[in-house]
């Protein structure tokens, strides 16, 4: 069964403090990591897709890193506006089924 | 503009009171999919599209029922809803045949008293 852990629960940063939220993921033939993020109240808006160990995706401060069982978004000075719940998703081999994490909420003080 | 949209926003009703929450896509995709969102599970999904008139159970689906009698729609019926159905719930829609992402819908918030 795939499952997919994400860690922090919660991350409280100051403005312009870097940091790496993880995704630890389980999948039977990976086709895709997917990060979205979610402003309360909302839907999950997407960000960016992975589909391979290596491979790096960067949007503004926000920098998504994939490995074999692992997803990284490393938040460089991070501004206030970032602060949102980060959700990372994995689709499987088969369909097109996303299986999501808990996410991250990060709270980003000025 | 491309989006997904759901209605109602916001739905407070009674126990075992049929109801209907509304999904349409504007960007001609074939997959669709229901979720619910719950505080520290994520989002769990409910049924799932490939295409019209192929629907397909996910991984929470009792207690509800779905349609695809269209492509652009795909409608969530709860027909005797129960307090453990109070949920926040996400349409999403989506190409099929590769790894594409999904769009989803603003949500809507389910209280069933």
């Amino acid at each position: 069964e795939d499952q997919v852990t994400q860690s922090p629960e919660a991350l409280r940063l100051q403005e312009g403090e870097s940091s790496s939220l993880n995704c630890s993921y389980t999948v039977s033939g990976l086709r895709g990591l997917f990060w979205y993020r979610q402003d309360p109240g909302k839907g999950p808006e997407f960000l960016f897709t992975l589909y391979s160990a290596g491979e790096e995706k960067e949007k503004e401060r926000l920098k998504a890193t994939l490995t074999k069982k692992e997803s990284f978004l490393h938040i460089t000075a991070p501004k206030p506006e970032d602060s949102a719940t980060y959700l990372c998703a994995v689709q499987g081999e088969y369909g097109n089924k996303l299986v999501f994490g808990a996410g991250t909420i990060l709270r980003v003080k000025s | 503009e491309a989006q997904v949209t759901q209605n109602p926003r916001y739905l407070i009703t009674v126990t075992g009171k049929k109801l209907t929450v509304t999904c349409s896509q504007n960007m001609n995709h074939e997959y669709m999919s229901w979720y619910r969102q719950d505080p520290g599970l994520g989002l769990r999904q409910i049924y799932y599209s490939m295409n019209v008139e192929v629907t397909d159970k996910g991984d929470v689906p009792e207690g509800y029922k779905v349609s695809r009698k269209e492509k652009r729609n795909f409608p969530l019926i709860l027909e005797s809803p129960s307090p453990n159905q109070t949920s926040l719930y996400f349409c999403a829609s989506s190409r099929v045949g590769g790894s594409y992402e999904q769009y989803f819908g603003p949500g809507t918030r389910l209280t069933v008293t």
